[in-house]
């Protein structure tokens, strides 16, 4: 089983469009979640840290339920600049390798005019 | 602030020639460093991790080594360099805690012919 998992989508949506990324996690045991955003040929960037309450970023929000071990993100009022793919990210939790984090695959977004 | 540098941007490589990716990282003392190899299209793959200068933990067997000669220097090398090793080569740092992001230098995409 992998760690993290997520539907790579492709998601396309129109500008303005409210867009949902979901993403499950295996070990219980993990304490520190993000997502990062991936542009073409470039490098992951942090978008954003996920806390237990849930927060948010502007037009983005990330939540986390641990019961399900479960975590979303959420963009209101899509750019084009959204355009992206979103990785969703765990780390190792107690007694794994130190800093350790798990990649999901990501999910493809494609906001169109 | 810190900043992560990578070098080179782009390599083309023949089958069997050597290889030297280095990653340097400013304005932090002791981080975690870590090599990632992505695959087009594929996910994130963690090849080596280090918590300090000479000490080296490999994830996945394989033809490249890694080395860490300095505290914030971090080396990927290989003797032979084999088709499957073309990719995108991404060095990460993140600060000594379990718990925190890892940031990404800009990455080198190896084309091996």
């Amino acid at each position: 089983r992998k760690e993290v998992e997520q539907d790579p989508g492709p998601f396309n949506v129109p500008e303005g469009a409210t867009v949902a990324f979901n993403c499950t996690y295996s070990n219980s045991a993990s304490q520190s979640f993000f997502w990062y955003r991936q542009d073409c040929r470039k490098e992951p960037k942090l978008l954003m840290s996920v806390y237990s309450s849930g927060n948010e970023d502007g037009r983005f929000t990330a939540q986390l339920n641990r019961a399900s071990q479960y975590i979303s993100l959420l963009i209101r009022d899509s750019k084009l600049s959204d355009s992206a793919t979103y990785l969703c990210v765990v780390n190792g939790g107690r007694g794994s390798t130190l800093g350790r984090l798990y990649f999901g695959r990501g999910t493809q977004l494609t906001v169109w005019p | 602030s810190q900043t992560i540098h990578q070098w080179p941007a782009t390599l083309v490589q023949p089958v069997g020639s050597p290889l030297s990716l280095e990653c340097t990282v400013e304005g932090t003392s002791n981080p975690n460093l870590y090599w990632y190899r992505q695959a087009a299209g594929r996910g994130l793959q963690l090849l080596f991790y280090s918590v300090g200068i000479g000490q080296i933990s490999s994830e996945v067997p394989q033809n490249l080594s890694a080395s860490r000669p300095q505290d914030r220097q971090f080396i990927l090398s290989s003797k032979k360099l084999l088709l499957s090793d073309s990719g995108f080569y991404l060095c990460a740092w993140t600060e000594r805690s379990p718990y925190n992001e890892q940031f990404f230098g800009p990455g080198t995409r190896l084309t091996v012919l």
